[in-house]
């Protein structure tokens, strides 16, 4: 079974252009995370969607940082317009409510933004 | 001041050796979380803890819910385990707080 499925897996912009991550989760896991991590930081949760429903976005900066899942399972992440200190990696998850593993997040390889 | 807390943030060991890692929150929990984290970026889960100790392997984690502590514990280390060992907490629901990680070395 394929894992979580994050592209690109690398990212160089200059500050105020957009960019786009996509996540593909795993087949039939009904939650997906964006979290953001900073060098030699733990992940921080951006956004968690239940399906097509996004249930817990308050650590999302909504003045610059988007996202979508509109069919409940890909999702795109989106920044516009990027600044320096956006760099960072961007680490999707997903988990299923309905598994014996409910608790359990699978996590892809994460993209790395580089802001220049 | 964190709601997760690490220590040591580094640690550097032989092979062989047993090795702790703390963690303390400051929160109500309904579970936590040790999760290992390779370079390159991939998160893999360890644990999930609500009370008591798991082993699995030379892997054991333990948990004091009164003193809002938990160690992971690695037996006969081996530079394999080499990584950054992560606890989080599930505060409300799936949101996990992180900490900021451990990152052990294990020298052959």
């Amino acid at each position: 079974e394929a894992g979580v499925v994050q592209s690109p897996r690398y990212k160089i912009i200059e500050k105020k252009q957009p960019v786009a991550f996509w996540c593909n989760p795993i087949s039939g896991h009904n939650t997906l995370y964006w979290y953001r991590q900073n060098l030699g930081q733990g992940p921080e949760l951006l956004i968690r969607y239940e399906n097509e429903e996004a249930v817990d976005d308050s650590q999302l900066p909504k003045d610059r940082f988007s996202a979508e899942r509109l069919k409940g399972v890909d999702s795109t992440l989106k920044i516009q317009p990027a600044e320096l200190g956006d760099s960072a990696v961007y680490l999707c998850a997903s988990s299923s409510t309905y598994a014996r593993d409910y608790w359990e997040q699978y996590f892809g390889p994460g993209t790395r933004l580089t802001v220049t | 001041k964190n709601e997760v807390e690490q220590s040591p943030q580094n640690l550097t060991a032989q092979e062989g050796e047993f090795i702790t890692i703390n963690c303390s929150y400051s929160v109500g929990i309904s579970a936590l979380h040790w999760l290992q984290q390779h370079p390159g970026g991939g998160i893999v889960s360890l644990f999930m803890l609500s009370s008591g100790k798991k082993k699995h392997g030379r892997l054991i984690a333990t948990i004091n819910i009164q003193e809002k502590h938990s160690s992971l514990h690695i037996t006969a280390s081996h530079p394999r385990d080499s990584a950054v060992y992560i606890c989080a907490v599930d505060t409300s629901g799936s949101r996990l707080t992180f900490g900021e990680g451990t990152q052990l070395t294990v020298n052959p």
